[in-house]
């Protein structure tokens, strides 16, 4: 049940664009696409994202997701304050029939 | 709005048992997937185990297999995990969490509010 793999950190400007990315393999990303979720310290988690790039109600349009076969990325356009947290890829796995995630990517915006 | 309010976790000695409560409100409870999911202190989010609609189909991590039970009451709109066993590597904020419509692609879509369980002599 190997995790997914994302970048420890990423730092970025105000107003700036960050891209996080998010690799898997045929058995999650590749196969059932990715979601995405953004934490910040303290609470649960929020689904921002699903099936590559469909989006929850109330979720800013800033926030988009796409993906290229086994790899999955989160664009975040016109970084805010609030965006600083972290963001973690999810996937379902064909092989053991449950959630897998990745370790979480820590944004920080400057 | 959907909402999940969790109840239980604490402080248990290695090797006790404790139970996890969620409570579902807002939503038609049986007709979602259902799913736990783990934090350790400073770590990542790690999947722990999932219930389909009805309770007949369940999934768990490998490294809470045989130890961990999930079940749920449709009737209550309450899923609950029941933890034998514990270890110190248990120790971690438990999240109960409602898989999107979509199973398998629609991502867990609510979250409840987390419950820590330490476990500690």
């Amino acid at each position: 049940q190997a995790g997914l793999t994302q970048p420890p950190s990423v730092s970025k400007a105000l107003r700036q664009t960050a891209t996080l990315t998010c690799t898997g393999n045929n058995n999650n990303v590749g196969n059932q696409g990715a979601a995405w979720l953004q934490q910040h310290q303290g609470h649960p988690p929020k689904l921002l994202s699903y099936r590559n790039n469909d989006r929850p109600s109330g979720i800013s349009e800033r926030f988009s997701a796409s993906r290229s076969g086994d790899t999955a990325s989160l664009t975040i356009t016109g970084l805010q304050p609030e965006d600083e947290a972290d963001y973690y890829c999810s996937s379902w796995d064909n092989s053991f029939g449950g959630w897998v995630f990745g370790g979480g990517t820590k944004l920080t915006v400057l | 709005q959907a909402q999940l309010v969790q109840s239980g976790g604490g402080v248990v000695q290695p090797g006790r048992s404790l139970r996890l409560s969620c409570a579902a409100s807002g939503f038609t409870f049986s007709s979602y997937v259902m799913q736990w999911v783990r934090q350790a202190p400073g770590k990542g989010l790690e999947w722990v185990a999932g219930l389909w609609y009805d309770g007949t189909n369940e999934n768990y991590a490998d490294s809470v297999k045989g130890r961990f039970t999930i079940s749920r009451d449709n009737s209550q709109n309450t899923l609950y995990l029941q933890m034998n066993s514990l270890r110190a590597e248990d120790t971690a904020v438990y999240y109960c969490a409602r898989e999107g419509l979509a199973v398998g692609t629609g991502g867990l879509d609510y979250w409840g509010q987390g419950n820590l369980v330490t476990v500690s002599s």
